[in-house]
């Protein structure tokens, strides 16, 4: 079945650092894939997305590329800030019907000043 | 509006206790998520609603009971549950792609109900 593997946390980072975290999927056909960010004491927001092969994925300075022949789809800040500090959690969906979220483990992130 | 709401915040609840959690939206939506999420782990999927009709159950213990009355509420019936059920419950919604496609669409989730059975 379909699966997502995302790198063991937790990560600590001093602020303006350079982010990587890393995600990896199995599945047939071609998934779109998600980031989703807990923030504390939250519910789930969607950070960005891809729906097919090469697509680029950005938003609040985040980006990830759906890399098909790779299987991966890493997330990236250039300059981290405390209040990114949150769970991030990588996820894949079938593009028909109710859309059934496959998630990863989730990688806490905690950026300190 | 983008938001999805849900109560209670929070929830104490004996096992022999019956409770209901609730949701709504009010973005159109017409697929609705029941998630329950444990600490430090990623949201499992336990119920979906398309168009008002339970189209997925993850088979889950009959202990749970959803229930979508209209398009814009979820609940979430609770009956005799066990102290390994206390766990943050999220419900999300989203739009339903079209017959030419055009998704998957982003679900959008509330902030949870934080239930504790004692």
């Amino acid at each position: 079945g379909d699966s997502v593997t995302q790198m063991e946390g937790p990560v600590t980072l001093s602020e303006e650092a350079f982010l990587t975290i890393n995600c990896t999927y199995t599945a047939t056909g071609y998934p779109s894939l998600f980031w989703y960010v807990q923030y504390p004491g939250e519910g789930l927001q969607l950070l960005l997305k891809a729906t097919k092969a090469d697509d680029k994925g950005s938003n609040k300075g985040f980006e990830a590329t759906y890399r098909k022949e790779t299987t991966s789809f890493h997330l990236e800040k250039g300059s981290v800030q405390v209040s990114d500090s949150a769970v991030y959690f990588c996820a894949l969906s079938r593009n028909k019907g109710a859309q059934k979220l496959v998630f990863g483990q989730g990688t806490r992130l905690t950026i300190n000043p | 509006d983008t938001e999805v709401t849900q109560t209670p915040k929070h929830l104490v609840m004996g096992m022999t206790n019956k409770k209901s959690l609730k949701c709504e939206q009010h973005m159109g939506h017409r697929a609705m998520y029941w998630y329950k999420q444990k600490a430090k782990k990623p949201p499992e999927l336990m119920f979906v609603y398309s168009y008002e009709k339970l189209s997925i159950n993850e088979s889950v213990p009959s202990r749970f009971s959803p229930e979508c009355p209209n398009s814009s509420l979820l609940n979430l019936h609770l009956h005799a549950l066990q102290p390994e059920d206390s766990a943050l419950y999220l419900c999300a919604s989203s739009r339903i792609p079209g017959l030419a496609g055009g998704g998957p669409y982003e679900q959008y989730f509330g902030p949870g109900t934080r239930l504790t059975v004692t």
